[in-house]
């Protein structure tokens, strides 16, 4: 199984602050999809990223894959309270047979 | 939202008792999954299915068994519950394999096993 890091585990930044959570691997994906949770519900998927290097924004949110596939990064400009939630990212592995999942980073904004 | 529906959302039982939850779909999805989330462990995947009666293992599939005998109903089953199986269970659904659709997951279900 291929393992996925992310880190950080925790972010509780006030609203407005700019944040970048991160998703590290030392195995190659052939893609990798990020997802928020938020309380009581399951997974949201936000971005698939397939190219190395790809950069695509959702609004305040740009995903990034790095250039060698073994990692990815979400920045989030000018939090905002709403974007509070549990970021998950998953690596689909190159066998294209599992997806592995991060352990997490839950995002809190504060007001 | 995709029509996923997991029953029950919540349970909590006794240790040696069979437990078994239930994902209905209404998307007509080929393959639908089954994960459970712990802290410090994320998503792992216990079972799925690609197709009616057509089943395979995940990472954590021991103590699980799971059936599908219609398109929308995917079942899990734990034989005899133990405490280790205190977790929050999703059921998820998608129209392809890993590599060609993302997955859409239901709301979950929280069990504990006292």
């Amino acid at each position: 199984t291929q393992l996925l890091e992310q880190s950080p585990q925790f972010l509780s930044i006030q609203e407005g602050e700019n944040l970048t959570v991160y998703c590290n691997s030392s195995s190659v994906f052939s893609s990798l999809q990020w997802y928020r949770q938020e309380p009581g519900e399951g997974p949201v998927l936000l971005v698939t990223v397939v190219t190395g290097g790809e950069v695509k924004k959702l609004k305040r949110l740009t995903f990034q894959f790095g250039d060698a596939r073994k990692d990815s990064s979400l920045h989030i400009t000018a939090a905002q309270p709403g974007d509070t939630g549990l970021y998950l990212c998953a690596g689909v592995e190159t066998s294209g047979s599992r997806l592995t999942f991060g352990e997490g980073t839950q995002l809190t904004v504060n007001p | 939202d995709a029509g996923i529906t997991q029953s029950p959302r919540h349970k909590v039982t006794e240790t040696g008792t069979p437990v078994t939850l239930r994902c209905h779909q209404t998307e007509n999805h080929r393959y639908m999954y089954w994960y459970r989330q712990d802290p410090g462990h994320g998503l792992r995947l216990i079972h799925y299915s690609y197709g009616v009666k057509d089943t395979d293992k995940g990472e954590v599939s021991d103590g699980y068994s799971v059936s599908r005998s219609k398109t929308e109903d995917f079942l899990l089953t734990l034989e005899s519950a133990t405490s280790s199986q205190t977790s929050v269970y999703f059921c998820a659904i998608s129209n392809g394999g890993y590599s060609n659709q993302p997955q859409h997951f239901g709301d979950g279900t929280r069990l504990s096993i006292l």
